[in-house]
């Protein structure tokens, strides 16, 4: 069965702290690991990282897949309150080419 | 445009109730799924369609029925719900199904409460 795993599962932080989050995974068939930002409703599209793209960057937003390792983890620094919220990795993959995601980490920046 | 439209926002429907959810996309994205997201859980994928073709059913029970009546739209009958069936109902696109390089991008949702 697919699977994949976040954490930390929560996260405090002040404001202008730099946070680290993590995801591993095991999925048959992997094509792409997928990075969203979840607030009050949709989860909102943040990176895509693949065997062709590794590393991706967006202003104090980057993210790096480790396919060695499985997993991946997305930076963010300089944090301010407008980045809490769920981050959701997902899977691309699997048997029947679908999105698995894991259960999210709860950032909270406090001011 | 990286749209999504779903409607309505806000369902409150009672058990014997039959409604349907609406979901819109002119991306050209020919793969078009449903999601259904519990508080603080991730979301749960319900049903896939590739090509206007319904690709995977993740064991749905039969009150939830999809159409997807052309490659733009994608609804959701729901006919004899459960109160436990209340949560948020999160249809995405992508250009083709999202294991194959693409990513997929969510509407924002219908919020159900059945009652």
């Amino acid at each position: 069965e697919d699977k994949v795993v976040q954490s930390p599962l929560s996260l405090v932080v002040h404001e202008g702290d730099t946070v680290t989050l993590n995801c591993s995974y095991e999925v048959t068939n992997f094509r792409s690991l997928l990075w969203y930002k979840q607030e009050k409703k949709a989860p909102t599209f943040l990176f895509m990282l693949t065997s062709s793209g590794i590393e991706k960057k967006s202003g104090r937003l980057s993210s790096i897949l480790d396919k060695k390792e499985l997993s991946s983890i997305l930076n963010i620094t300089a944090t301010q309150t407008g980045d809490s919220a769920i981050y959701l990795c997902a899977v691309g993959g699997g048997s029947n080419y679908k999105l698995t995601f894991g259960k999210g980490t709860l950032l909270t920046v406090n001011p | 445009d990286t749209e999504v439209t779903q409607t309505p926002k806000h369902l409150v429907m009672g058990m014997t109730n039959k409604k349907s959810l609406k979901c819109e996309q002119h991306m050209g994205h020919r793969a078009m799924y449903w999601y259904k997201q519990k508080a603080k859980k991730p979301p749960e994928l319900m049903f896939v369609y590739s090509y206007e073709k319904l690709s995977i059913n993740e064991s749905v029970p039969s009150r939830f029925s999809p159409e997807c009546p052309n490659s733009s739209l994608l609804n959701l009958h729901l006919h004899a719900l459960q109160p436990e069936d209340s949560a948020l109902y999160l249809c995405a696109s992508s250009r083709d199904t999202a294991g194959a390089n693409t990513e997929a991008f969510f509407g924002q949702g219908t919020r159900l409460t059945v009652v």
